[in-house]
Order: structure tokens, then C-alpha cells, then sequence
């Protein structure tokens, strides 16, 4: 069976520290991969999304960036965080066609003081 | 663009009762899907059901049900025999044939009271 492993679980940085979370599955090949970000209280927000290695699809600003160096492994990075990149960090996969559930990791939870 | 409308910020309900939770949303697809997730308080989001666009019949899961009204554009979830289990953070959410972003609506928080 697939499973989706992300860490670390909580994270603290102060600002203008760099970022870099990491996300692997297991059990299944060619996933589709994403990255998502959710405020405390609020929805979840798609960072980036990723249907094969090498293509990354961004849809926030610039503070960010992903990187899929291998099939099942997704990483979320930063240069210099922000305050307002402190939330709950939540990776997800999903196989095959477009319309297929989204899975999601057990989150990060990242406050940047 | 897809958009996903969850009017209840929170809902109440009392443990073996069942319990309705909302959602429309709006897309120019054709072919869509469209998901429920429950959040516990520790944070994972959990897959409950799927309803496609062209599925005729309503999905269920278990004590989980879509309610699926496609010229309403509403997916509703409903809850039978609530258990205090079930309190939790509800999402509702979409993928739109024409990509891969799953949209998610700002979420129920439904209380099970015993």
C-alpha cells in the first residue's frame, strides 16, 4: 500500500532563515505530488503541484520554491522566510488520472519567529 | 476557475443524530470531482468520499454520504449516527478536468455533543 512520510512534524526558525521540508511516498510510481499551506483558521492553499520529475507548477509568490529531485520526493524551500510563511505545511499525492483523490502527509507545522 | 462555498463556519450536533454539512461550488468544466476531507484537531486531512461529475448515483462511504445535486451545483455531506469521533474540521473540495489543483472551501467545524 502507499504511504506519504513528511518532516520534520514542527518546525521553529527565526526570519530570514532558509527552509527545507521534505515530503517521499512509497509504494507507488509517477505520482502527482503537492504542496499545500494552511494558515491557522483558514483553507488550505495550493503552493506548487508536480506531475512528473523535473515540472513544477507554482502557484504563489516568489518566497517559495519546490523541487522534485526524484520520483516520490517532493521539497519545499526557502532562502529567507518570512513571518507570513508561518502556518501548517501539508504535502499530498495522488496517481493516475486527474480526478483521483489528493492523500495527505501528517503536516509541518512551521513557526518563523 | 473553480470555486468552492461552505456557509457554515460551524455546526452542532448531538451524538447518533445525523447531520448535513454544505457545499456548492462553480467551475466551467464539464468533468469534475469533487471530495470531502475531515481535519482532527491534530491536523492530518483525511479522505472521506468522491462524487464525479458523471456518476449518476450518489457516493457512500459508510456513514458518509454525498448528497450529489448537479443543476444545483451543491455536494452536501451527510453524516448519519454521529459519534463524538466525528468532530472535526470538514472540507469540501474540487478538481476540474482540465487540471490537477484540487480547490478546497473554508471548512465546517462540526462539534458532536454527547
Amino acid at each position: 500500500s502507499q504511504t506519504i512520510h513528511q518532516w520534520p512534524a514542527t518546525l521553529v526558525q527565526p526570519v530570514g532563515s532558509p527552509l527545507s521540508l521534505e515530503c517521499t511516498v512509497e509504494g507507488t510510481s509517477n505520482p502527482n505530488l503537492y504542496w499545500y499551506r494552511q494558515a491557522a483558521g483558514r483553507g488550505l492553499q495550493l503552493l506548487f503541484y508536480s506531475i512528473g520529475i523535473g515540472q513544477i507548477s507554482s502557484e504563489v509568490p516568489q518566497n517559495l520554491s519546490a523541487s522534485r529531485p526524484q520520483d516520490r520526493q517532493f521539497i519545499l524551500s526557502s532562502k529567507k522566510l518570512l513571518l507570513s510563511d508561518s502556518g501548517f505545511y501539508l504535502c499530498a499525492w495522488s496517481v493516475g488520472q486527474i480526478l483521483s483523490p489528493l492523500h495527505f502527509g501528517n503536516g509541518t507545522r512551521l513557526t518563523v519567529t | 476557475a473553480q470555486k468552492i462555498t461552505q456557509t457554515q463556519p460551524g455546526m452542532f450536533v448531538q451524538e447518533k443524530e445525523a447531520v448535513t454539512l454544505d457545499c456548492t461550488y462553480d467551475t466551467s468544466d464539464q468533468s469534475y470531482g469533487l471530495f470531502w476531507y475531515k481535519q482532527p484537531s491534530s491536523g492530518e486531512m483525511i479522505f472521506l468520499i468522491y462524487q464525479g461529475s458523471y456518476d449518476e448515483q450518489n457516493a457512500t462511504e459508510g456513514r458518509y454520504s454525498l448528497n450529489f445535486q448537479k443543476a444545483r451545483k451543491s455536494a452536501n455531506l451527510v453524516i448519519s449516527a454521529s459519534q463524538l469521533g466525528d468532530s472535526a474540521m470538514y472540507f469540501c473540495a474540487m478538481i476540474g478536468g482540465s487540471n490537477y489543483k484540487l480547490t478546497f472551501g473554508k471548512g465546517t467545524l462540526l462539534t458532536v455533543n454527547p
